[in-house]
């Protein structure tokens, strides 16, 4: 099992630019979420996927998409990049909605914008 | 409104020594405590986690305390190692209006084990 991974590790984009960040899990679970961590805000819900074909907003979903098209992957799409998107982005997987169920973190995006 | 708060924001402890992060919520519908450990480079890891239905539970040298009353919760590190030296996270979960369990996550805490 690979786990959750994520691509790409680094990324560097100007302002007003696009791009997706993937995300990709083996363990066949049900529950995916996108994370980003700044210094000293610990880490904040973007967007939520219970399932295959549903999509939840989190705690800041604003300048963010997600699609979620099979339980496998579940990119995070960045529609115009501004520098208050520069951060660390973590997606994570569970089995379920259950609380006990144990979250798995990817290894994380280190995005810059300029 | 910060719904976790946890403290200190950085602890420097010898090696050997006991570490104490502390965590505070206000919302009454958390019922899942959750500690994550994280490693420069990493993404988060579960550690240990409490229900609120018990005052305190043991994994190893790590010990979550509860205090419902309270509305507090704290991670105590035995017999601390430089190898422990990381930023820990505490979280609290509670059922979302969709039905999912949503962690809401403290600022984290930077510890570091002097050798």
């Amino acid at each position: 099992n690979a786990g959750v991974t994520q691509t790409p590790k680094f990324q560097v984009l100007k302002t007003g630019q696009s791009m997706t960040l993937q995300c990709a899990q083996d363990m066949n679970h049900e529950y995916m979420s996108w994370y980003r961590q700044d210094p000293g805000m610990g880490l904040r819900l973007i967007h939520y996927s219970v399932g295959a074909g549903i999509t939840d907003q989190g705690e800041v979903p604003n300048g963010y998409n997600v699609s979620r098209s099979t339980t496998e992957d579940f990119p995070l799409r960045l529609l115009s990049a501004a520098p208050s998107q520069t951060s660390v982005y973590f997606c994570a997987s569970r089995k379920g909605q259950y609380r006990d169920y144990e979250q798995y973190f990817g290894p994380g995006t280190r995005l810059t914008v300029t | 409104q910060q719904q976790v708060k946890q403290s200190p924001q950085s602890l420097i402890v010898q090696k050997g020594g006991i570490s104490i992060i502390n965590c505070a919520y206000e919302n009454t519908a958390f019922d899942y405590f959750p500690w994550y450990q994280q490693f420069p480079g990493k993404g988060p890891a579960l550690l240990i986690a409490i229900r609120p239905d018990v005052s305190e539970k043991k994994e190893g040298r790590f010990t979550i305390s509860f205090n419902k009353s309270a509305k507090q919760f704290s991670l105590h590190i035995m017999d601390s190692q430089p190898g422990d030296s990381a930023t820990y996270f505490c979280a609290a979960s509670m059922h979302a209006s969709g039905g999912s369990y949503i962690p809401t996550f403290g600022r984290g805490t930077s510890l570091i084990v002097h050798p």
